[in-house]
This record gives C-alpha cells, structure tokens and sequence, in this order.
C-alpha cells in the first residue's frame, strides 16, 4: 500500500545552496505531508498542504503540490548544516478511508559545512 | 513534556521470545498509530487505532498483537519473535487521522538475535 516515492534517494549540498526534493504518489489525495527524521530519532511533521492548494510556506521551506501530475516538491532555501536528516513524503490511504498516512522511502539530505 | 513517549527505547532478545513495547500520548488524540522502519528506512504502517478500536491492520503476521487499553495507550506485544522482526518500531499519534499532522515517539529498536 505504500505509494510515495521520493526523489533524489539521496542528496548532498553546501551550507546556504538549496535543496529540493520530490515526492510522487498514485491514487488521489486530500492532503499531502513532509517530514523530516534526524538520526536515531522519530519523523518530525514539517508541513501539510491540501489538494485544493497549490503552494505553502514556513520559514525556510516551500512545498508545492501538483494533484494533475501527482506530484509535490518540497524546498529548503540557505540550507543548514541542521537541515542534514532524511525527509519523507506521506499521504493518507484512501482505502482507509484517509485515517493513516502511507510514507515513501524518504530523501536522505546532507548540507555541509 | 515528552508528547509520544515509547518504552524501551531498546530492546535486544533471541528467536521465539515474546516481548512488547509501551506507548503513551499525552496529547488528547484520538487515533493512534504502530510504524516499522525497516533497516533502508523504508517506513511501512502496521496499525491504527481510533478512540481504543482497530481502523487498519496492514497485513501484520498474528504473532503481532496490539492492544489500546484507553485512548492514550496503544502497547505491541509480538510473540515467537523472528530475526525478521529486528526493525526500529514507532508509535505515533494524531488528532484527526490522516487529516492531521502525526506526532511521532522516538522509536524502539528491536534487536532479535
């Protein structure tokens, strides 16, 4: 049932570059999630944006959301060496009638100093 | 304050022991959830609970037995353990299922040897 995939697996910048990842999914959708998981640590909820939106922001990220294309992006802008963990998309399953969120395989970032 | 607090944060047992781990929300959810984190991060739903009732079982072996004694508590006990089982499990919680942002704990890493 999983059916995020995000993309690049992996990915490494400079301190101040920015990054960008992507999440693709399959079936429809009523909101999208990202999260963000440090080492040895559990995933920390980062931004939601429902399928009516097409953009959010908070601080430093910037989340887009394209429900014909299924597809979203998530920005980091002026990285930091702090922003080094592994981020994932997560959308509820319809099948469960949208009570739980099935996760991709995350994108593992890390921002040098 | 910890809002989604796990216990133990290790666990390390041989084949065909059974063991469980705790978990305790103080955050008022309603719904509460049981992950396993394989070990490429690979993050897969097991359960769900809504208000102490059983929403989704996502084709979890029967050795696995999740029990939700109140609202705040949703505990896993898993019997004849198996090497397969090694993984980090996480509890998380939120106030309207998919719909909602999910509060993770920090994990429980279970070694089976």
């Amino acid at each position: 049932s999983q059916q995020g995939e995000e993309d690049p697996q992996a990915l490494s910048i400079q301190e101040g570059e920015n990054a960008t990842m992507n999440c693709s999914y399959k079936t429809s959708i009523n909101n999208l999630q990202w999260y963000r998981q440090n080492s040895g640590r559990g995933l920390v909820h980062l931004i939601l944006i429902r399928s009516n939106e097409r953009e959010k922001h908070s601080g430093r990220l910037r989340v887009t959301l394209d429900t014909s294309k299924k597809s979203s992006s998530l920005l980091i802008t002026a990285s930091r060496a702090a922003d080094t963990a592994s981020y994932f998309c997560a959308t509820p399953l319809e099948n469960s009638g949208y009570s739980t969120l099935t996760f991709g395989k995350g994108t593992m970032l890390l921002v040098s100093p | 304050d910890t809002a989604v607090s796990q216990t133990p944060k290790y666990l390390v047992t041989q084949m065909g022991n059974d063991k469980s781990i705790k978990c305790e929300q103080n955050l008022g959810h309603d719904t509460m959830y049981w992950y396993k984190q394989d070990s490429k991060k690979f993050l897969k739903i097991m359960f769900s609970y809504n208000n102490k009732e059983l929403i989704i079982n996502e084709t979890v072996p029967n050795r696995f037995s999740p029990k939700s004694p109140d609202k705040a508590h949703l505990n896993l006990h898993i019997n004849s353990l198996e090497l397969g089982d090694s993984a980090v499990y996480f509890c998380a919680s939120s106030q309207a299922g998919g719909n909602s942002p999910l509060h993770f704990g920090n994990g429980t890493r279970l070694t089976v040897t």
